[in-house]
């Protein structure tokens, strides 16, 4: 199996401010037949379920806002808030579509500084 | 609009049966590969079951395997999961998902969830 770790667990970000979170896979997620990484973010928002934001690594999902944006290749990935909002508080999962079983990061919790 | 509707989950008892089910609708759902997540309460996201559009092809992870079976009825729109042998460590919120239309594809849509407690 496929073993996602994310860190960190959580971070507090003031408004406005850049939040990172990083998201290793114990092997390469990378699809050579279509060229492409195999890795979603998803946010999830207190008692509602998560929602994507981005998928093949770095492509966002229509209507998220361009403060996201996913970068990496390979095993090494990164979720990037650029200017963080009060409605991005949240937890982010990354998660690998390479194969089954599907696997999920543990989670980074973001919150307001 | 997709929309991904569960139904089914409440109290049981360990070594009980649930059967979970989740009506879809706004997309083609025959065409659709789907899957259950599942979320313990305040924990993180376990993928559970998948079924490809056809319901030929079908995986399960190794913590529910010989225990779940996940189906569909495309006359209903209808995905399943049949829950046998349930332990403690089954209680979780349920959530049906879409897949994407690519292969291999990221969930682009979930439900609402449905609560499944297992407890004596």
């Amino acid at each position: 199996d496929i073993v996602m770790t994310q860190s960190p667990d959580s971070l507090a970000v003031s408004l406005g401010e850049r939040a990172t979170i990083n998201c290793k896979s114990s092997q390469s997620v990378f699809y050579s037949s279509n060229n492409k990484n195999n890795l979603a973010w998803y946010q999830q928002k207190p008692g509602q379920p998560p929602k994507v934001l981005i998928y093949w690594a770095s492509t966002r999902e229509s209507g998220v806002p361009e403060r996201f944006s996913g970068s990496g290749s390979g095993a090494d990935f990164t979720l990037t808030i650029s200017s963080l909002q009060a409605e991005d508080v949240a937890v982010y999962y990354c998660q690998q579509y390479y194969s089954f079983p599907w696997t999920f990061g543990q989670g980074t919790k973001v919150e307001i500084k | 609009e997709v929309q991904l509707l569960e139904s089914g989950g409440g109290l049981v008892q360990p070594g009980g049966s649930l059967r979970l089910s989740c009506a879809a609708s706004g997309f083609t759902f025959a065409n659709s590969a789907m899957t259950w997540v599942r979320q313990a309460p305040g924990k993180g996201l376990e993928w559970v079951s998948s079924i490809s559009g056809s319901g030929i092809i079908t995986y399960y992870a190794d913590s529910v395997k010989g225990r779940f079976t996940i189906s569909r009825d495309s006359s209903k729109n209808t995905l399943y999961l049949q829950m046998d042998s349930l332990r403690a460590d089954d209680t979780a919120v349920y959530y049906c998902a879409k897949r994407s239309e690519y292969d291999p594809g990221w969930v682009d849509s979930w439900g609402q969830g449905t609560l499944v407690t297992v407890s004596s």
